[in-house]
């Protein structure tokens, strides 16, 4: 089984300031990396998936990056709104699984009014 | 906007008895997914279908069965519930687009098994 890992498991934002958080994969075999918000009680849903080098995508506030040469991509949200309180998940496709993907355990994240 | 649909959403059974969990979807993708996600755990391929009549198993070994007789339906079954198999299950779809392709998942099935 791959290894991929997010950090940190939880964190408390005051609404207004921004954060970043990151998820670690392997270097080998990247296919594409997808970034998904889990809100309580919802499905996940898929905020972006990422497949070349260097790629940057924005929805709104929520932005993301990816650097498949050492294995990372940041999660950035600007100006956090309780709305964005959520569990934000990262998964990993390799060349080897093609569209089969795996996740790390998640990004816990409570925006605090 | 998603349309895929699970039913139960949450399930409290005994030991021993045979369940199956609903998983339909309306956006006639060919590929389809379950994922096993214990408490504080990450989510898990346990089975997935690249179409009608082909079933695989997933990364973690599951005592589950599926199968995929329609295009838009993909059970999932146990045969003898038993406390181990209490989590969270969820199934998600997906059509064949490339690198970009992105899984669309249900709102999920938490299982008590007593």
């Amino acid at each position: 089984i791959l290894n991929v890992e997010q950090s940190p498991q939880s964190l408390h934002v005051q609404e207004g300031d921004s954060t970043n958080f990151t998820c670690s994969f392997p270097s080998s075999n990247f296919y594409a990396l997808h970034w998904y918000r889990w809100e309580t009680a919802k499905s996940p849903e898929a905020l972006f998936v990422m497949t070349l080098n260097g790629d940057e995508k924005k929805k709104g506030r929520i932005s993301a990056t990816l650097n498949t040469k050492e294995g990372y991509s940041y999660l950035y949200i600007k100006g956090s709104q309780p709305e964005d309180s959520a569990t934000y998940l990262c998964a990993f496709g390799s060349g080897a699984a093609g569209n089969k993907l795996t996740f790390g355990g998640g990004t816990r994240v409570l925006v605090k009014p | 906007e998603a349309d895929i649909y699970q039913t139960p959403r949450y399930l409290v059974i005994g030991t021993g008895k045979k369940i199956t969990l609903e998983c339909s979807q309306t956006m006639g993708h060919d590929k389809m997914y379950w994922y096993q996600q214990d408490p504080g755990m990450e989510l898990h391929l346990i089975h997935y279908s690249y179409g009608v009549n082909s079933t695989e198993k997933g990364d973690l070994s599951s005592e589950s069965t599926v199968s995929r007789i329609r295009t838009e339906h993909f059970p999932l079954t146990l045969e003898s519930a038993r406390p181990s198999h209490t989590s969270q299950y969820l199934c998600a779809s997906s059509v064949s687009t490339g690198a970009q392709e992105t899984q669309y998942f249900g709102p999920g099935t938490r299982l008590l098994v007593l």
